[in-house]
């Protein structure tokens, strides 16, 4: 099984600020990667496929980037409906996984 | 717009099965899969397994094999998830999810889901 790190697992940020997620797996997935948000009491959504494709209607302040076994997860200047928690999920593997999840709270 | 829209919460006792639906619109339901995750209160996400509505296949995580079983309906356009053998440890809630599929290495995947029905909610309590 693919064994991945989500980094970090809590994060607190203000408005405005940039943030980075870090997801990272114990093998190479090459680009077959996916991240989510989540906001309490929600399904997930889709923000980003193939490690860097923007999901049609997500911000273009969201932004993916990475290959291999390291991938990042950037908001360029967050926004308050943010706040929630976000999941990176590989998805050239069985059984197909999530990150243990990146908590993004208001400073 | 495409819609998946699930079944209301369920109490179980320990031992009984459920089954829950997910019912799909806006899109043809042969031409994507349906793919089952559940989140226990606080925990990550969990994957189940897919339904491929196009040929009936199906693939299991090795976590639920032999106690679920996801079926189809193409008249109704709805997907269903059935779980037995319920423990107080599956009490979560639990998500269907679009996705279609890829081949790589020998294996077909499903892509990343989209969209996700809003979620059913599955208590397992004597």
């Amino acid at each position: 099984d693919i064994q991945l790190t989500q980094s970090p697992s809590f994060l607190s940020a203000s408005v405005g600020d940039r943030v980075t997620i870090t997801c990272r797996a114990s093998q190479g997935i090459r680009s077959y990667l996916a991240w989510y948000q989540q906001k309490p009491g929600k399904a997930p959504n889709l923000l980003i496929y193939a490690a860097s494709t923007l999901q049609s209607g997500v911000p273009s302040r969201f932004s993916g980037s990475g290959s291999g076994t390291e991938f990042t997860l950037t908001i360029s200047s967050l926004q308050p409906e943010d706040f929630a928690t976000y999941y990176c999920q590989p998805l050239n593997s069985y059984p197909i996984t999530f990150g243990q999840g990146t908590r993004l709270e208001i400073k | 717009q495409v819609q998946l829209v699930q079944s209301g919460a369920e109490v179980k006792k320990p031992g009984a099965s459920v089954k829950v639906s997910c019912k799909t619109s806006g899109y043809t339901f042969t031409s994507h899969g349906i793919n089952w995750v559940r989140q226990a209160p606080g925990q990550r996400l969990e994957w189940m397994g897919w339904f491929n509505p196009a040929n009936v296949n199906t693939r299991y995580s090795q976590k639920f094999q032999g106690r679920v079983t996801f079926t189809g309906d193409t008249f109704a356009g709805t997907v269903y998830m059935e779980l037995s053998s319920l423990l107080s440890e599956d009490t979560a809630v639990y998500y269907c999810a679009r996705s279609t599929f890829f081949y790589d290495g020998g294996t077909w995947y499903p892509t990343s889901f989209d969209p996700w029905g809003q979620g059913t909610l599955v208590t397992v309590s004597s």
